[in-house]
């Protein structure tokens, strides 16, 4: 059981090039969320997952995109990558039990530099 | 949206001393209130949490109250010991969906 897995674990772009970091999880847990980090601002939300083929928009989605084909894979697109976009990336997984709240457990993060 | 606000940014205690800090949010429907602790270069991982069902609970050294009609909760960290030094994050969720909102972090730091 790995629990939550991403990749790459580090990786510098220049601005203007497009990647993919990837999210996997092997609890079967139908909730999954990317989160960036940086000084002083907390962990923010950029997409979230409720299931598969269900994603909706946190608090910063701006130059990102997610799809959610299967219950393991939460892929997080940048686009047209901006040195703004220079952060720690967390993606999360957590199970849903109804009304009640869950968990939630965070792979190892992906440092990413735009120059 | 919800709006998560956390204080202090910083704190700094003796080692013994106890350590508090505090959320508050503006959801009233919220109902899942977690604690975080993040060790520099490491993911943050779970060390408490509180659902709205119950105004108090502890762990050993740590405990979280929850205040559902000041739309406030808090960790308590006692007899604070250096291992204790890292980043607390709260955050707040509803059962029923899918995401977390955090606060901006908390660096305590445990002096010797």
């Amino acid at each position: 059981n790995a629990g939550v897995t991403q990749t790459p674990k580090f990786q510098v772009l220049k601005t203007g090039q497009s990647m993919t970091l990837q999210c996997a999880q092997d609890m079967n847990h139908e909730y999954m969320s990317w989160y960036r980090q940086d000084p002083g601002m907390g962990l923010r939300l950029i997409h979230y997952s409720v299931g598969a083929g269900i994603t909706d928009q946190g608090e910063v989605p701006n130059g990102y995109n997610v799809s959610r084909s299967t219950t393991e894979d939460f892929p997080l697109r940048l686009l047209s990558a901006a040195p703004s976009q220079t952060s720690v990336y967390f993606c999360a997984s957590r199970m849903d039990r109804g009304s009640s709240g869950t968990e939630a457990f965070f792979g190892q993060g992906t440092r990413l530099t735009v120059v | 949206g919800e709006n998560v606000e956390q204080h202090p940014s910083t704190l700094s205690v003796q080692e013994g001393d106890s350590a508090v800090i505090k959320c508050t949010y503006s959801d009233s429907a919220s109902n899942y209130f977690p604690w975080y602790k993040q060790e520099l270069g490491k993911r943050p991982q779970l060390i408490i949490d509180i659902r709205s069902n119950v105004g108090e609970k502890k762990d050993q050294r740590i405990a979280v109250t929850l205040n559902k009609t000041a739309k406030h909760f808090s960790l308590h960290i006692t007899e604070t010991q250096p291992e204790d030094s890292a980043v607390y994050f709260c955050a707040v969720g509803r059962g029923s969906q899918g995401n977390l909102i955090f606060g901006k972090g908390t660096k305590l730091s445990v002096k010797p």
